[in-house]
């Protein structure tokens, strides 16, 4: 079974904190990425890495950034965070190919920043 | 803008009906399609894809592609108070450098009464 894991469920956090976000997948995936969820906008990809040391900017990258070190581990940073990044972030990997291939979700983190 | 519209409901159906879930796709260039399973407060869940055009059946569940309409379906036979939650569609789309990422819709909610 496919595992990403995600360091933490529930995040509180002041605003200006710098907040890292990590995610783990054991599965060796090509491919991850980190989306925000939030009611009636849906799921919003924020980056994505289809190498170590690659990434790619996603729909709103803006007031983040990534790290990919290692191959299964791929981080978000929030440099500055502020109110308006109050959301369920979630992370997910997939193998590369051809063929768009499914994407397998960690279970989110739901930050908070006060 | 590559879009992957869904209804997002609530689809109210009884407990042993078929639910018809639905999703329409922008890019006539994606290949692949996905349908995730979403409870409230976790994260999606991969149920069923479909790359080719027709039916692919999994249990109670039947994806349905249509290319030439770019239209994509969930069939939910015998219908379970289980099965309450909302589900996401998913669509391939090409970027840069050969790497794909997955457009999803916002989900339709869906309620199975007993």
């Amino acid at each position: 079974d496919v595992k990403v894991t995600q360091s933490s469920r529930y995040l509180v956090k002041r605003t200006g904190e710098k907040v890292f976000l990590e995610c783990v997948q054991d599965m060796d995936h090509e491919n991850m990425f980190w989306y925000r969820q939030d009611p009636g906008l849906g799921l919003r990809l924020i980056y994505f890495s289809y190498d170590v040391k690659m990434k790619e900017k996603g729909d709103i990258p803006e007031g983040y950034s990534v790290s990919r070190e290692k191959k299964e581990r791929f981080s978000l940073i929030l440099e500055s965070a502020s109110t308006n990044q109050t959301s369920m972030y979630l992370c997910a990997s997939s193998l590369a190919g051809e063929m768009g291939r499914e994407q397998y979700f960690g279970p989110g983190t739901r930050l908070t920043v006060t | 803008q590559k879009e992957v519209e869904q209804n997002s409901g609530p689809l109210s159906v009884p407990e042993g009906a078929i639910a018809s879930l639905n999703c329409t796709y922008s890019d006539r260039g994606s290949q692949s399609f996905f349908w995730y399973r979403q409870y409230s407060g976790k994260s999606p869940e991969l149920i069923m894809f479909i790359y080719s055009n027709g039916d692919k059946e999994d249990g109670r569940f039947t994806a349905q592609l249509n290319k030439a309409s770019q239209y994509v379906s969930l069939l939910i036979r015998d219908s379970q108070p289980s099965d309450s939650a909302t589900y996401l569609c998913a669509a391939n789309i090409a970027v840069q450098g050969g790497s794909e990422k997955l457009v999803f819709g916002k989900g339709t909610k869906l309620t199975v009464n007993p």
